[in-house]
Parts: C-alpha cells; sequence; structure tokens
C-alpha cells in the first residue's frame, strides 16, 4: 500500500532539547516536503528537497534541518534554536504535478 | 512572491446546500492548482487537481474550476452532506521545475444535518 508515513504522530520536547521527526515515502518519488501549520495560518514551507542529497531552504528554515540520503526518508529536526516549535508538521512528495501528504506530527513543547 | 488566499475562511451551511469556495492567487503564472481536504488533526487529503492547460475538473460531487487571468478558482460542492465537514485547502505551484505548493489558509465548513 503505496503513501507516506509520519512519525510519531505525537512528540514531546522540553525546552533546549532537539528532536527530529521521521517522514517515509513508498510511491518513488523524488520531490520531498516539509511544512509547518499553525492556527489560522495555514501550511508555511520549511525545507524541500528535489533529489538525494539536495535540500533548500523554504520560507521559514530558521531552528530546522533535515537531511536527504535516501530517496525514501526526508527526516526533519527541530533543534533547540527554534523558539516556538509547537505546531502541526506536515510531510509531502510528488513526481510531477500533485503532492501527496502524510497524516502529520504534533510537536508540543513541554 | 505568491500568496493564496481562501474566501471564506469559514462557512456554516445546512445539509443538501450547494456551496462554492473560491482561492485567489497573486501570479498567474502557476503549473497547477490542487484543492485538499483536512480534518481535524490529520494529514491532507487530495481531492482535484487542475493543470494550468485545464479549466476545470469533476469528481463526484465536487467540480473545480481554474481561471489563470484572473487569478482565481471555485471549488464547488453539490448536495452537501455532514460528512463534507472539513477545512478545505487550495495549492498553486510555481511555473516549471518541480512542484512546490503554496497554500491559502483554508475554508472550515461545517454542514450541519
Amino acid at each position: 500500500d503505496g503513501g507516506i508515513t509520519q512519525s510519531p504522530k505525537y512528540l514531546f520536547r522540553k525546552e533546549g532539547q532537539n528532536v527530529t521527526l521521521s517522514c517515509e515515502q513508498n510511491l518513488n518519488h523524488d520531490a520531498m516536503y516539509w511544512y509547518r501549520q499553525d492556527p489560522g495560518q495555514g501550511l508555511r514551507l520549511i525545507y524541500y528537497s528535489q533529489i538525494v542529497n539536495d535540500f533548500q531552504k523554504g520560507d521559514i528554515a530558521e531552528g530546522y534541518s533535515v537531511s536527504r540520503e535516501k530517496k525514501e526518508s526526508f527526516p526533519l529536526t527541530v533543534t533547540s534554536a527554534q523558539k516556538n516549535p509547537t505546531a502541526f508538521y506536515l510531510c509531502a512528495s510528488s513526481q510531477g504535478p500533485g503532492a501527496f501528504f502524510g497524516q502529520g506530527t504534533r510537536l508540543t513543547v513541554v | 512572491k505568491q500568496e493564496v488566499t481562501q474566501i471564506p475562511a469559514a462557512l456554516s451551511v445546512p445539509e443538501g446546500e450547494n456551496l462554492v469556495l473560491n482561492c485567489s492567487f497573486t501570479d498567474s503564472a502557476i503549473y497547477n492548482l490542487q484543492w485538499f481536504r483536512q480534518d481535524p488533526g490529520k494529514g491532507l487529503t487530495s481531492l482535484l487537481l487542475i493543470q494550468s492547460s485545464q479549466r476545470e475538473q469533476t469528481s463526484g460531487r465536487l467540480n473545480a474550476s481554474l481561471d489563470k487571468s484572473s487569478g482565481r478558482s471555485t471549488l464547488y460542492i453539490a448536495a452537501s452532506q455532514p460528512g463534507d465537514s472539513a477545512t478545505y485547502l487550495c495549492a498553486v505551484s510555481r511555473t516549471g521545475g518541480s512542484y512546490i505548493p503554496t497554500f491559502g489558509r483554508g475554508t472550515s465548513l461545517i454542514v450541519h444535518p
């Protein structure tokens, strides 16, 4: 069953910690994306990758880092430099027109 | 920079009504436009994708139109049902290269019995 899997579904972070959100796809898509969603803000692009071993900053990349060592995986690390990380994070992939999304990870700072 | 606006922000209607959700964008040089549905706490489900060369797409009770010259798209929902209650988002992509969606803030729809 092809799709995008994000894990975990819920994640809690203490102040000053780095946490990593997982995104895996078995759609054989070249491009992958990370978005952040806040209430009333819509989706904002954090990072995107068009091909393995290459990625670009989006509109709100500060405090985040990514890697793309494998085609099927695009993990997002929320670093301690991100001062307001509490949000819903969505991963997507595409191959040509149209994007497919995972079910999201809700990150909360405690 | 592309900006996407969705109107209205929220909508509450009785079951059975026909609905129109609006999406406008500032840069008409788009590659395609995609409508999504999002249920609370969930990811996005693609509803309809309109390529820049197309004028509309239909799927069941849903019809989406695209007018690039005016920078507008509409999502028409016929005979609304309570199960249609969700947030509807539109996303437009840049021309050429890879698909990098820019999203509107969405329309929150409630269809009550």
